[in-house]
């Protein structure tokens, strides 16, 4: 069964950077894209991103350039998404989710929390 | 960016009730509308796609509809179960947009 397992739970402090992995298991990683999403109370759900685990080709919702990157490593099936200068407005929930046509967000991480806090 | 629009933010309503949460696109996006159930603590879950494809393992008193710019969301008889958040998101065009969401909620 398809399966995306998260990273666990990051407290940063502002001005650093923090890497979240989502490891995919169950079916072939380079098949699907797989998209990156926030949700904070205020903002609501926010989608940041995609990547091609194939290509690793990107595309990233504008607000989210230079904040993340999007990478994976094939070799392990895992997804990789990385925060810089972090600020406590990117305190959030962080999720991945698979992408691939009507199937697309079928299937979610179980989120990672990260705590931006001096 | 496409707005997605939704209401109501917040829905009280009782066990058995028919209820229906909108969305409404600022741009044409055909069927590109998916809607999710968001139970606290949990990821979201699919439960429609294409705007009125049931997704797997969801109860037939789900349903949604298209008319227009107009997206719906209705449950037939409401469950305990059912009490949760639900948003809609947009994928006809990037960046992907998601409503503000609707907090359905036991009068």
């Amino acid at each position: 069964q398809v399966q995306l397992q998260q990273s666990g739970a990051e407290l940063v402090k502002p001005g650093t950077s923090v890497k979240l992995s989502c490891k995919a298991s169950g079916y072939t990683f380079t098949s699907n894209h797989m998209n990156w999403i926030k949700q904070t109370t205020g903002q609501g759900l926010e989608w940041i991103g995609i990547i091609n685990p194939g290509s690793g080709g990107t595309s990233y919702n504008v607000k989210f350039k230079g904040k993340a990157t999007l990478t994976v490593d094939k070799s392990s099936s895992t997804a990789f998404m990385q925060l810089s200068s972090l600020t406590p407005e990117d305190s959030a929930v962080y999720y991945c989710a698979r992408g691939g046509g009507e199937q697309g967000f079928a299937y979610w991480g179980q989120g990672t929390l990260v705590t931006v806090s001096s | 960016d496409i707005q997605m629009t939704q209401a109501p933010s917040s829905l009280p309503a009782s066990l058995g009730d028919r209820v229906t949460i909108t969305c409404r696109a600022s741009q044409d996006i055909g069927n590109y509308l998916r809607w999710f159930q968001q139970k606290p603590g949990k990821s979201p879950r699919l439960m429609i796609y294409g705007a009125t494809n049931l997704a797997a393992g969801v109860p037939s008193r789900f349903s949604g509809s298209r008319s227009g710019s107009d997206y719906s969301l209705t449950i037939s008889s409401l469950e305990s179960e059912d009490m949760a958040d639900y948003y809609c998101l947009q994928s006809k065009e990037s960046p992907l947009t998601f409503g503000s969401g609707t907090k359905l909620e036991i009068k």
